[in-house]
C-alpha cells in the first residue's frame, strides 16, 4: 500500500527546535522530490519546503528560510524536517507529499496524514 | 510573488453542479492542480494539470483553464463531496509553490 506516515510532532517552546518525520513505504522512495505543506488549525495549506530525489538540492518558503531543513534518507525511505528558532507562527499540522519530479510543476500525488507541531510561548 | 484567489464557500443543492474558480494573474499559462480536503483529513489530489483526474476520481469532478481564472466543475453533487477544496500553481519567478486560500463547499 502506498503510504506517507508523519511523526515527530508535539509541543515545544518558543525558540526551541523540533524535528518532525515521514517514512514512505509501497513506492521507490528515492525517485521522487518530496514536499513540506503545513496548515494551521482552521486555515489552509501552505507549501514550506521541496528537497529533490537524492537531497543534494532543497528550497523553503521565505518564512522558514534559515531556521527549517529538510533531508531525507533514501536508504531509510525516511525524509525529515529540522526547526530551528520556533515562534507561535509556525503552530500547525505538518505534511509530506509526494512528487513525480518528473516536471517542475508536478502535482502532490501522495500525502501523509499529518503531524502536529504546537509552539507554545 | 504569486497570489492565487478563491471564494471562501460556495454551496449547493444535492445533484446539481457546483463551480469553485481559481483566480490568478494569467493562471492559463500555468498548471493548475485541485486538492480535496475533508474534516479531519490529508488532502487528496483530484484534479492535475488543469483538467487530468487521478485514477479513483470519479468523472463527475472536471476541471479547466483560462485567462485569469481556473475552474473546478463537480457534476451531480453529492453529499460526500462537501470538503474545502484549495488550487495550486508552481511560480516560475520564485520556484515555489502556491496554494489558493481553499473553497469550503457545502452541500445543503
Amino acid at each position: 500500500e502506498l503510504q506517507l506516515v508523519e511523526s515527530g510532532g508535539g509541543l515545544v517552546q518558543s525558540g526551541g527546535s523540533l524535528r518532525v518525520s515521514c517514512e514512505a513505504s509501497g513506492f521507490n522512495f528515492n525517485i521522487y522530490w518530496m514536499h513540506w505543506v503545513r496548515q494551521t488549525p482552521g486555515k489552509g495549506l501552505v507549501w514550506v519546503s521541496r528537497i529533490n530525489f537524492d537531497g543534494s538540492s532543497a528550497i523553503y518558503a521565505d518564512s522558514v528560510k534559515g531556521r527549517f531543513t529538510t533531508s531525507r534518507d533514501n536508504a531509510k525511505n525516511m525524509l525529515y524536517l529540522q526547526m530551528n528558532s520556533l515562534s507561535g507562527d509556525d503552530t500547525a499540522v505538518y505534511y509530506c507529499a509526494r512528487d513525480p519530479g518528473v516536471a517542475s510543476d508536478d502535482a502532490f500525488d501522495l500525502w501523509g496524514q499529518g503531524t502536529m507541531v504546537t509552539v507554545s510561548s | 510573488s504569486y497570489v492565487l484567489t478563491q471564494a471562501p464557500s460556495v454551496s449547493v443543492a444535492p445533484g446539481k453542479t457546483a463551480s469553485i474558480t481559481c483566480g490568478g494573474y494569467s493562471i492559463g499559462r500555468k498548471s493548475v492542480h485541485w486538492y480535496q480536503q475533508k474534516p479531519g483529513q490529508a488532502p487528496v489530489l483530484v484534479i492535475y494539470y488543469d483538467y487530468n483526474r487521478p485514477s479513483g476520481i470519479p468523472e463527475r469532478f472536471s476541471g479547466s483553464n483560462s485567462g485569469n481564472t481556473a475552474t473546478l466543475t463537480i457534476s451531480r453533487v453529492e453529499a460526500g463531496d462537501e470538503a474545502d477544496y484549495y488550487c495550486q500553481v508552481w511560480d516560475t519567478t520564485s520556484d515555489h509553490w502556491v496554494f489558493g486560500g481553499g473553497t469550503k463547499l457545502t452541500v445543503l
